[in-house]
C-alpha cells in the first residue's frame, strides 16, 4: 500500500528505553528520516538513515533498518520526559524528487 | 539564517473568506511544499514546488492554489475557506536529489480555525 505505519502511543517510565516502529512501503527508498514534533511546535529532524546501512547510532539515539521486513525502528536510550513528543517515520521513495511520505505520527509519553 | 519562517502563527477566519498563509525560507532550497496536519491523520502533502515557476499538486489540493514566482517564496492561498479547513498547516523546504540532503526544514506552523 501507500501509507507508512507508526503505531500511535507509546508510554515509558523515565530512564527507560523507548522503541518506536516504523514500516514503510517501497524497498528501493534511499532514505528514511525520524522527525521529532513537540507541542505547539513544527518537525525537527532528528536522524536519518541512508538505505544501505543496517544501524546508526547518534548519541542517545539508534536506527535499526531491515530492508527485507521494510521495518525501521528508533531507540532512545535513558528516555527523558524533554523526550515527550509525537515521533515521525518519513521515506524518500525517489519516484517524485524531492518528496518525502510521512507516518502518522507516534506519541511518545514519558512518566517520572 | 532564519530558516523557514511562516506567517501567521494563528488566524480565525469566517467561511467564504480567502487568505494568503506566507512562507520564507533563506537557505536557497529549490524545493518547498506544503503541508497540513489533523489529529491522527498525520502530515497531507497540499502542493509542493521543485523550482521559482513550477508548482503541483500533492494529495489533499483542493480549495488551495500555489505560486513560485521566487525561489524564496511560497504562499498557500485559500480560495474560499470552510471549516474542514481548519488545521494547522506547515511549511518545508529542502534541495533537490542529492541524497542526505533531501532533509526537509519544517517552518513553525500557522495554525487555522474557519468558523
Amino acid at each position: 500500500g501507500e501509507d507508512v505505519e507508526q503505531s500511535l502511543f507509546l508510554s515509558v517510565r523515565e530512564g527507560d528505553s523507548s522503541v518506536i516502529n516504523c514500516t514503510y512501503t517501497d524497498s528501493s527508498s534511499t532514505y528514511l528520516y525520524w522527525y521529532k514534533q513537540e507541542p505547539g511546535a513544527g518537525l525537527q529532524l532528528l536522524t536519518y538513515i541512508f538505505s544501505n546501512m543496517d544501524m546508526k547510532q547518534d548519541q542517545r539515539l539508534t536506527v535499526l533498518l531491515n530492508k527485507k521486513d521494510k521495518h525501521l525502528s528508533l531507540r532512545i536510550a535513558d528516555t527523558q520526559t524533554g523526550d515527550s513528543a509525537i515521533y515521525f517515520c518519513a521515506e524518500y521513495r525517489g519516484s517524485t524528487l524531492g518528496r518525502l511520505y510521512f507516518g502518522r505520527g507516534t506519541q511518545l509519553t514519558v512518566w517520572p | 539564517n532564519a530558516g523557514v519562517t511562516q506567517t501567521p502563527k494563528f488566524q480565525v477566519l469566517k467561511t467564504g473568506q480567502s487568505m494568503t498563509l506566507q512562507c520564507a525560507q533563506d537557505m536557497n532550497h529549490e524545493y518547498m511544499s506544503w503541508y497540513r496536519q489533523d489529529p491522527g491523520m498525520g502530515l497531507r502533502l497540499i502542493h509542493y514546488s521543485v523550482g521559482a515557476g513550477i508548482t503541483d499538486q500533492g494529495e489533499v489540493p483542493n480549495g488551495y492554489n500555489v505560486s513560485r514566482s521566487t525561489t524564496e517564496d511560497f504562499p498557500l492561498r485559500l480560495l474560499s475557506a470552510a471549516p474542514s479547513q481548519t488545521s494547522v498547516y506547515f511549511c518545508a523546504s529542502s534541495y533537490l536529489g542529492r541524497g542526505d540532503k533531501d532533509t526537509q526544514y519544517f517552518g513553525p506552523g500557522t495554525r487555522l480555525t474557519v468558523l
